[in-house]
C-alpha cells in the first residue's frame, strides 16, 4: 500500500514569502500531524488533525497554519518565512488521533529560506 | 509538558557487537515510547515500540527495555549490520497522545564500524 506522499521534496523561498506544503496521507489514516526538524532543535511537534479538526498545536508561532481536507489530506502553510523557518517539515499518518498509536512519516519536505 | 533525554548523541560499535541507547522521560504520566530508526534523505521509521505495561520487548534483533520507577528506557541491537548505521529517535507520549504529539529525543547517530 502507498506510503505517507509529501510534496515537493525541496523548496527554496526568500524571506518574507509565504510556502504551502503538502501530506497526503495512507488510505484509510484520519489523522496527520506535522513536525519541523532541525539539527539544533531536533523534532518538534507543529500540530496535529483528525477528522478536518485541528486537534493539538505545538509551541510555534501563528505564522505556521495548517488545514486537513475531507479526504484527509493535509497541508500547512508558513507565512513571512524567517532564516530560522529553514527545516524539513515531516508528516506523520496514524490511523487513530495521538501519536500512541504509532506513525508512518513521509520523506519530509526541505524547506530552505534565503 | 513531557521532556525526553537521549544518550549518546554519537555511537560507533564494531560489526557484530550489540549497541545501547538510553532515555529518560520526565512525565510519570507516559506510557508510550516508540523508537525511531531515521537514515538519510527519509523520514523517521518506527522500529520498535513499548507501553507501560510492559518491561521489556524483542523483535530479532532489536530490543527495548522500560522501568518506570526510573523513568528510563533502552534500545537494544544485538549483532549489529551495517545497515544498522542511521539516527535513532526516542520519543514519548501520555495516553491519547498527548497535546504536544510524541516528544522526541535528540536523537543517536549509530556508527557501524566494517
Amino acid at each position: 500500500k502507498a506510503g505517507v506522499t509529501q510534496t515537493p521534496r525541496y523548496l527554496i523561498k526568500t524571506r518574507g514569502q509565504q510556502v504551502t506544503l503538502s501530506c497526503s496521507p495512507i488510505s484509510g489514516h484520519r489523522s496527520v500531524s506535522w513536525y519541523q526538524q532541525t539539527p539544533g532543535q531536533g523534532l518538534q511537534f507543529l500540530f496535529e488533525y483528525f477528522s478536518e479538526t485541528q486537534r493539538n498545536k505545538g509551541n510555534f508561532p501563528g505564522r505556521f497554519s495548517g488545514r486537513q481536507f475531507s479526504n484527509s489530506r493535509s497541508e500547512m502553510n508558513v507565512s513571512t518565512l524567517e532564516l530560522g523557518d529553514s527545516a524539513l517539515y515531516l508528516c506523520a499518518s496514524s490511523p487513530r488521533t495521538g501519536g500512541d498509536r504509532g506513525y508512518t512519516f513521509g520523506s519530509g519536505t526541505r524547506l530552505t529560506v534565503v | 509538558g513531557e521532556n525526553v533525554e537521549q544518550h549518546p548523541s554519537t555511537l560507533s560499535v564494531q560489526e557484530g557487537d550489540s549497541a545501547v541507547i538510553k532515555c529518560t522521560y520526565s512525565d510519570s504520566a507516559s506510557n508510550y515510547f516508540p523508537w525511531y530508526k531515521q537514515e538519510l534523505g527519509k523520514g523517521p521509521q518506527l522500529i520498535i515500540d513499548i507501553r507501560s505495561n510492559v518491561g521489556e520487548k524483542k523483535d530479532q534483533r532489536i530490543a527495548v527495555t522500560l522501568n518506570k520507577t526510573a523513568k528510563h528506557f533502552s534500545l537494544h541491537i544485538t549483532e549489529t549490520q551495517p545497515e544498522d548505521s542511521a539516527v535513532y529517535f526516542c520519543a514519548a507520549t501520555t495516553p491519547g497522545g498527548g497535546a504536544d504529539g510524541l516528544t522526541f529525543g535528540k536523537g543517536t547517530h549509530l556508527i557501524i564500524q566494517p
